[in-house]
């Protein structure tokens, strides 16, 4: 169970051009769909938070008019890098919180994507 | 706010021998503390997670890490290292709050096995 799916894994384009990237949970509905950005051999940078019908919520410095969310659906959420550059170029991974129950109250468990190698030629 | 730290972006160990990957964190309130591994060109998997209860928690693979509120650590090990282990590891902390679950992650730590 909590697989979560992105489509495409891969995609290589010319600059100035946009690029839609899918995020699914496929056997469970996520409260929550999270939007990371991972440089080579580097820890995953958070870029944005999505729930499902309402607007993301940015991390600072992340453009909110380049990078476009689209949370639709309770198991779909799309990321749109618009007129991509070359320094856009980069491995996106989404992931997709389900809850469990914690000390504090209900706390989200996040499953992640496989990622989706971006190249912006 | 919270913080992890993870020591040693890279750990060499021999195929048999002990794995010891190290997660130090830095929180306000107790956390939920959580292990992903990273497979080249992949996604991140969970490995295991610390919410309450056991502080020795089981996980996937045949690994395992104990929550030490004392030395603020969550160390990942495993007794005997296979090759298949080869990969980055990820050490996560969380804390309930109003944005839901927002994960911090350490550095990661890449893991080799030697024949």
């Amino acid at each position: 169970g909590a697989v979560v799916s992105q489509h495409p894994s891969r995609v290589i384009c010319k600059s100035g051009t946009s690029v839609k990237i899918e995020c699914r949970s496929l056997d469970f509905q996520a409260t929550t769909m999270f939007w990371y950005r991972q440089f080579p051999k580097q820890s995953l940078m958070l870029m944005a938070t999505s729930n499902e019908g309402s607007k993301a919520t940015y991390e600072q410095g992340v453009e909110k008019d380049k990078f476009l969310i689209n949370h639709a659906s309770l198991t779909l959420s799309t990321l749109t890098v618009t007129s991509a550059h070359p320094e856009d170029s980069s491995f996106y991974i989404c992931s997709a919180s389900t809850p469990f129950s914690g000390t504090s109250g209900v706390v989200d468990t996040q499953y992640f994507g496989p990622g989706t190698r971006l190249t912006v030629l | 706010a919270q913080s992890v730290t993870q020591l040693g972006s890279h750990v060499s160990v021999s195929e048999g021998a002990l794995v010891l990957l190290r997660c130090n964190y830095s929180s306000s309130v107790p956390p939920y503390l959580f292990w992903y591994v990273q497979y080249p060109n992949q996604g991140l998997q969970l490995l295991l997670k610390y919410t309450t209860g056991a502080t020795l928690v089981k996980g996937i693979n045949g690994f395992e890490a104990e929550f030490k509120k004392s030395e603020t650590s969550f160390h990942l090990t495993k007794p005997s290292a296979h090759m298949s282990d080869a990969a980055e590891y990820f050490c996560a902390v969380s804390l309930f709050n109003n944005a839901g679950n927002m994960l911090t992650f350490g550095g990661g730590t890449r893991l080799m096995v030697k024949p």
